[in-house]
């Protein structure tokens, strides 16, 4: 199956600096999701983002598919943005809602 | 509008008991999925469906059947729980169709077997 690697395990900053997370896919994509998981473990859609470049407030990201990767951008960070990203691709071979987790990166924002 | 409702959040079987885990979504979402999160293992899928009287195999289904007799529910049964399945279950629902948007996810439910 696809496999999905997300760069780093773990991150940690301190409020007001900004940080770029990685996600890379190892075949073609036609779904591609970014999810926060807060300190108390809901989950929680950031972008539905298969190509291109999307941006919702201090959050951007940009897929480029035909180099199989993705980047979540977070510009000055607060303490609420403290959780595990995970990064969720749908293989274009298979079924474009079905998603496969990468295995996320810990962002630990600091006062 | 209330997204995707699982029920219970927490509970505690014994090895060998079964039980229900609940999930109902109320956006008429077509897809409809079933994930474990065991730490340091992210999501893995267990089962998935697009559509009433619908259902596949995810990537770790033993141990767990499912049904989806309406579009709204989707439960996920345990028939003989075992420690292995001691995990955070969440349900997830999106468009299978159309416009793709999003996963919602549910706010999971924390099972521990003794």
């Amino acid at each position: 199956g696809i496999q999905v690697e997300q760069s780093p395990p773990d991150l940690i900053l301190q409020e007001g600096a900004n940080s770029t997370l990685r996600c890379n896919f190892s075949d073609s994509v036609n779904n591609l999701q970014w999810f926060h998981q807060n300190p108390w473990g809901q989950l929680i859609n950031l972008f539905y983002i298969p190509s291109g470049t999307k941006q919702n407030g201090r959050l951007s990201a940009t897929t480029v598919a035909t180099e199989r990767y993705s980047l979540l951008y977070i510009s000055s960070s607060q303490t609420t943005d403290s959780g595990v990203y995970f990064c969720a691709v749908g293989y274009s071979g298979g079924s474009n809602y079905k998603l496969t987790f990468g295995k996320g990166t810990l962002l630990t924002v600091n006062p | 509008n209330a997204g995707v409702t699982q029920t219970p959040k927490f509970q505690v079987l014994k090895t060998g008991q079964s039980m229900t885990l609940q999930c109902a979504q109320d956006m008429n979402h077509e897809y409809m999925s079933w994930y474990r999160q065991d730490p340091g293992m992210g999501l893995r899928l267990i089962h998935y469906s697009v559509g009433a009287g619908i259902t596949d195999q995810g990537e770790v289904p033993n141990g767990y059947n499912v049904s989806r007799s309406t579009t709204e529910d989707f439960p996920l049964r345990l028939l003989s729980a075992a420690p292995s399945q001691t995990s955070v279950y969440f349900c997830a629902s999106s468009k299978a169709r159309g416009r793709m948007m999003g996963y919602t996810f549910g706010s999971g439910t924390r099972l521990t077997v003794v």
